[in-house]
């Protein structure tokens, strides 16, 4: 198993570009979310899904899209990059919704200049 | 809004110490509470977990213990080793939403 697997691991974009944070997993778990890591913020819900078609928003939502057509993937869209989104990403999945089994990957560090 | 959060955002100790790390949660309805460790350029990973049914529960080396009553969580390491070092979030989950809420995290520094 290669758990969970996020791509790319380091992206710079411009303000206003837009681009996807891919999210792979191959433990076959219902739940995934994504989310944001700031420096003395801990980390922070963006979105999250409790299985394939049904995507919920989390505590920081705005500037993000999200769509889970598989299991098995859960891409983070951001539509027109800010720099206020300059942050490291991670994305978790997990066999409940509750928080149990959490399993991270290993975070994209994005920055927008 | 509901919170969890740290004591203390630094702790440094000597190489073979217990350490503890503390950590403050608001909601009364959490029912689960896990620990996560996390080295430079990495994830998150689990640690321990506790359920609200618990006040205390061991791993390896690991012990997190649960005070319902002043609404506390702490970690405890024991014969802390160089190894250890890193961040430390404490993680709640918040009852009603099912949602998973992160503390802000402690930097544990093992001094060799």
């Amino acid at each position: 198993n290669a758990g969970v697997t996020q791509t790319p691991k380091f992206q710079v974009l411009k303000t206003g570009q837009s681009m996807t944070l891919q999210c792979a997993q191959d433990m076959n778990h219902e739940y995934m979310s994504w989310y944001r890591q700031d420096p003395g913020m801990g980390l922070r819900l963006i979105h999250y899904s409790v299985g394939a078609g049904i995507t919920d928003q989390g505590e920081v939502p705005n500037g993000y899209n999200v769509s889970r057509s598989t299991t098995e993937d859960f891409p983070l869209r951001l539509l027109s990059a800010a720099p206020s989104q300059t942050s490291v990403y991670f994305c978790a999945s997990s066999y409940s919704i509750g928080g149990y089994g959490y399993t991270f990957g290993s975070g994209t560090r994005l920055t927008v200049v | 809004g509901e919170n969890v959060g740290l004591h203390l955002p630094t702790l440094s100790v000597q190489e073979g110490d217990n350490s503890i790390i503390n950590c403050a949660y608001s909601n009364s309805a959490s029912d689960y509470f896990i620990w996560y460790k996390q080295e430079s350029g990495k994830g998150p990973q689990f640690i321990i977990d506790i359920r609200s049914n618990m006040d205390k529960r061991q791993g390896q080396r690991v012990t997190v213990l649960l005070n319902k009553t002043v609404k506390h969580l702490s970690l405890q390491i024991a014969a802390t080793q160089p190894g250890d070092s890193a961040v430390y979030f404490c993680a709640e989950n918040s009852g009603a939403t099912n949602k998973l809420i992160f503390g802000t995290g402690t930097l544990l520094a093992v001094q060799p």
